[in-house]
């Protein structure tokens, strides 16, 4: 009965592949995001759907498409990876956007 | 655009009182503040959100003086098992005040020893 949920947790990968990161919420939530955690720990926002719109979409390369095929789910696919996409990939919700964020458990990237 | 600043880390034992204070002097007059918890391999928790004065529930609170430029979470009596990072977040609001986007720093690490 998680919350948010996303799959992998690991995902290993060689440069120039095309990889996706799914995330579903059972919660019943408006708006789902997509954040991005570096090496030191920098919590960066990167997109963010309300009831399937785009909401935010943060400076991120267009190798980074969202797509929210319904409420519950947001999946982040990642064309022609780079080594610098290697960190931990964190979905999250909210009912909107004042109430607090549930999170993911995230999903370690390495791009090698 | 608003930021916040805290400690990088702190430490304390358990049955302490901890105390972690974050400034956000550019902090929007319609913006709160939101504290989350985060433990290695997992995603940030939610632990508690104010806007003014004093707020409490059953894990922390948070105080805020009035002129909202700084806040302190308040952890009492702590346990081995509240070491994490402690996330201080305000936001900027976007599309005309219908949506919120929490700007991170780099949180505070707490290490409880015994």
């Amino acid at each position: 009965d998680t919350a948010v949920s996303q799959t992998p947790k690991y995902l290993v990968t060689q440069m120039g592949n095309d990889k996706s990161i799914k995330c579903e919420q059972n919660l019943g939530h408006d708006t789902m995001y997509w954040y991005k955690q570096d090496s030191k720990k920098f919590l960066k926002i990167m997109f963010s759907y309300n009831n399937k719109e785009l909401i935010i979409n943060e400076t991120v390369p267009n190798r980074f498409s969202p797509k929210s095929p319904d409420k519950a789910h947001l999946n982040l696919h990642i064309n022609s990876l780079e080594l610098g996409d290697s960190a931990v990939y964190f979905c999250a919700s909210s009912q909107d956007a004042d109430s607090p964020l549930h999170f993911g458990n995230g999903t370690r990237l390495t791009v090698t | 655009l608003a930021k916040t600043t805290q400690p990088i880390s702190m430490d304390s034992y358990e049955g302490q009182e901890v105390n972690i204070t974050c400034s956000h002097n550019n902090i929007a007059t319609n913006d709160y503040i939101t504290w989350y918890q985060q433990f290695p391999s997992q995603g940030p928790r939610f632990i508690i959100q104010g806007y003014k004065t004093k707020v409490t529930n059953e894990v922390a609170s948070l105080f805020i003086p009035a002129d909202r430029k700084s806040s302190t979470l308040s952890l009492p009596r702590v346990s081995l098992s509240d070491t994490a990072v402690y996330y201080c977040l305000v936001g900027e609001w976007l599309n005309a005040g219908n949506n919120r986007k929490l700007i991170w720093g780099l949180g505070t690490s707490l290490a409880v020893n015994p």
